[in-house]
């Protein structure tokens, strides 16, 4: 069975103290990995798309990274605004857009 | 600021009425989405509209009825709804590829009494 698992469930972090989070799957025929951001009472912030292991993309303080079986969302230098639940989500070639959610990390940067 | 425009933001209806839930999108994207969230966890997919056609139906109870009058508008019409419906409903909307990411509206918070 096809499925997505994140860890940690919850990260406390300094600002500035860099960490890692992540995200694991089991998913036949994997056609994108994808990162969202999201704040409390608000729908998920698209961040990155991974397509194929070995990929990277960058935006401000994140990068994500993918290989076959996992993928990182790298912090580095976080600040408290970067603060907020972290969720990735597989598409599989069966399942005609129906994404596959891992449960998401939940992500507090104190100043 | 969002791309996916959802109204109203919150809504709190009883059990016996009807309302409707909009979401509009200027992004040219040709398949949108409704989702269902509760606290602390991921959205739960409920409806997908490609060419404005109901292509995906995840066997949602039919007091939640969806309809797409045009490439840029979602509604969902909700009649008779349980308490247990009481959640974030989050509209999204993609390419027409099958890796194209979803981009969600900030959804709207329904409460049944």
């Amino acid at each position: 069975e096809d499925q997505v698992t994140q860890s940690p469930e919850a990260l406390r972090l300094q600002e500035g103290e860099s960490s890692s989070l992540n995200c694991s799957y089991t998913v036949s025929g994997l056609r994108g990995l994808f990162w969202y951001r999201q704040d409390p009472g608000k729908g998920p912030e698209f961040l990155f798309t991974l397509y194929s292991a070995g990929e990277e993309k960058e935006k401000e303080r994140l990068k994500a990274t993918l290989t076959k079986k996992e993928s990182f969302l790298h912090i580095t230098a976080p600040k408290p605004e970067d603060s907020a639940t972290y969720l990735c989500a597989a598409d599989n070639a069966g399942n005609n857009r129906k994404l596959i959610w891992g449960l998401g990390t939940s992500l507090a940067v104190n100043p | 600021d969002t791309e996916v425009t959802q109204t109203p933001k919150h809504l709190v209806m009883g059990m016996t009425n009807k309302k409707s839930l909009k979401c509009e999108q200027h992004m040219g994207h040709r398949a949108m989405y409704w989702y269902k969230q509760k606290a602390k966890k991921p959205p739960e997919l409920m409806f997908v509209y490609s060419y404005e056609k109901l292509s995906i139906n995840e066997s949602v109870p039919s007091r939640f009825s969806p309809e797409c009058p045009n490439s840029s508008l979602l509604n969902l019409h909700l009649h008779a709804l349980q308490p247990e419906d009481s959640a974030l409903y989050l509209c999204a909307s993609s390419g027409q590829g099958g890796n194209q990411p979803q981009h969600f509206g900030d959804g709207t918070r329904l409460s049944i009494l």
